[in-house]
């Protein structure tokens, strides 16, 4: 089956770049979304379809797909930025969540 | 606003049966797709299972495959995840997320618990 893997922890200083990858098999070949997950809270979608930022996300937010790794990019990281980060793709009729990255802003 | 509010969570003992309910606010509820996802407590997320607008076509993971059913009534606004042969290990916070093509998730729920133990 299908696997993403993410490392499970990054940390980042504030106003530094965080770039969290993903790896999967040519996962070039597919659409990876990525959620942020706040302690106690809902994740929330901050990219699909590789690029794409759903409306009330900060530009800071970016991500690109190439080879065999999805990268979510943080510019300008801030403190409220801390959270866990899923990368997911669909396989065939199957969704792929990542294990999640635990990111640190210290 | 785009509200989903899921109910029907609880304690069920092992091997029995619970029916999760998602109700949808603020949106036109038979234009989306939809899924459940859940999260054991300090844990990643599990996707179980989706559904088209229409109803007529779903997905489940190969964990629940045969134990978990997804329906939903359009004219209510109600999706659903019907979980028999319950096991300990199904314990988790299970969230309904509106989806589409592209990802399973722009509005998630905020959750509903199910501790299967005896």
């Amino acid at each position: 089956s299908y696997e993403l893997t993410q490392p499970p922890s990054m940390s980042v200083s504030p106003g530094q770049t965080a770039n969290i990858i993903c790896s999967g098999d040519e996962l070039t070949k597919k659409y990876v979304s990525w959620y942020q997950q706040r302690p106690g809270q809902s994740p929330v979608l901050v990219i699909y379809q590789n690029t794409k930022r759903p409306s009330g996300i900060p530009e800071r937010y970016s991500g690109s797909n190439s080879g065999n790794t999805a990268t979510l990019t943080i510019s300008g990281t801030q403190p409220v930025d801390e959270a866990d980060y899923y990368c997911q793709a669909w396989d065939s009729t199957s969704v792929i969540f990542g294990g999640g990255t635990k990111l640190t802003v210290l | 606003e785009v509200l989903l509010v899921e109910s029907g969570g609880g304690l069920v003992q092992p091997g029995g049966s619970l029916r999760l309910s998602c109700a949808a606010f603020g949106f036109r509820f038979n234009t989306y797709e939809m899924n459940w996802v859940r999260q054991i407590p300090g844990k990643g997320l599990e996707w179980l299972s989706y559904i088209d607008s229409s109803g007529r076509i779903s997905y489940q993971a190969d964990s629940v495959k045969g134990r978990f059913t997804i329906s939903r009534d359009n004219a209510r606004n109600l999706v659903f995840l019907q979980m028999d042969s319950l096991r300990v290990e199904d314990t988790a916070l299970y969230y309904c997320a509106r989806g589409s093509s592209f990802y399973i998730g722009d509005f998630w729920g905020q959750g509903t618990l199910l501790t299967v133990s005896s």
